[in-house]
């Protein structure tokens, strides 16, 4: 257990839904992250959160929606997704700091209809 | 454009033999990291080393670090079917990391057989 949890760990839905995933850290962490992965690329930092701000927004299509209620929770808002957004979503926190490790945690494998 | 970029994308080898996987990096940074991902699933933080290191060991790991050539090198030695994974570099940039900001590499998939 790295002390970040995520759900569901697996998703299915329709290109016309509307889904939510969820992230949980139990590490005491202010800064946050949702990154993609899919099949053949590398890791794509999706959107970072300190101290619950929003800090960054690597041009993500705005069908995908970030919410950090607390230092602890991070959601991501999902509606009328695309089969190419099909990929592994991943929660990750840190200590903002000299070292910045990242805990990440098992992730969301989405699959869109 | 990205930050990181490792080689070689896949690596086998047998148990027992040694691993090297290489990192190139194209701007200034603080630190550089190793994580490892076992399939499907989060990463792990393996091993940091800090841009005024040269090199770091831990347990079976052996990271290098040369900031002139801007590049890094993952050592496993004696490897096990267990340490098949997928290994991503990732760097931190500039004095106050950007905001936690961490660039990953694409990434070099490991098997060991046994």
């Amino acid at each position: 257990e790295t002390g970040v949890t995520q759900t569901p760990r697996h998703l299915v839905m329709g290109m016309t839904n509307k889904k939510s995933l969820k992230c949980e850290q139990h590490l005491g962490h202010n800064a946050m992250y949702w990154y993609k992965q899919s099949a053949k690329k590398p890791l794509e930092l999706m959107f970072v959160y300190n101290f619950k701000e929003q800090t960054e927004n690597n041009s993500v299509p705005s069908r995908f929606s970030p919410e950090c209620p607390n230092s602890s929770h991070l959601f991501l808002h999902l509606h009328t997704l695309q089969p190419e957004d099909s990929a592994l979503y991943l929660c990750a926190s840190s200590q903002v700091g000299a070292k910045n490790i990242q805990y990440f945690g098992a992730g969301t494998r989405l699959s869109v209809l | 454009s990205q930050q990181g970029e490792e080689d070689p994308q896949a690596l086998s080898i047998q148990e027992g033999e040694n691993a090297t996987m290489n990192c190139s990096y194209k701007t200034s940074i603080n630190n550089l990291q190793w994580y490892r991902q076992n399939s499907g699933r989060g990463l792990v933080h393996l091993i940091l080393i800090r841009s005024n290191e040269r090199e770091k060991h831990s347990g079976r790991l052996r990271v290098t670090l040369d900031t002139s050539k801007k590049s890094s090198s993952l050592l496993i030695t004696a490897s096990r079917a267990a340490d098949t994974a997928s290994y991503f570099c990732a760097t931190a940039a500039g004095i106050y990391n950007q905001g936690g900001k961490l660039i990953f590499g694409q990434g070099t998939e490991l098997s060991v057989k046994p």
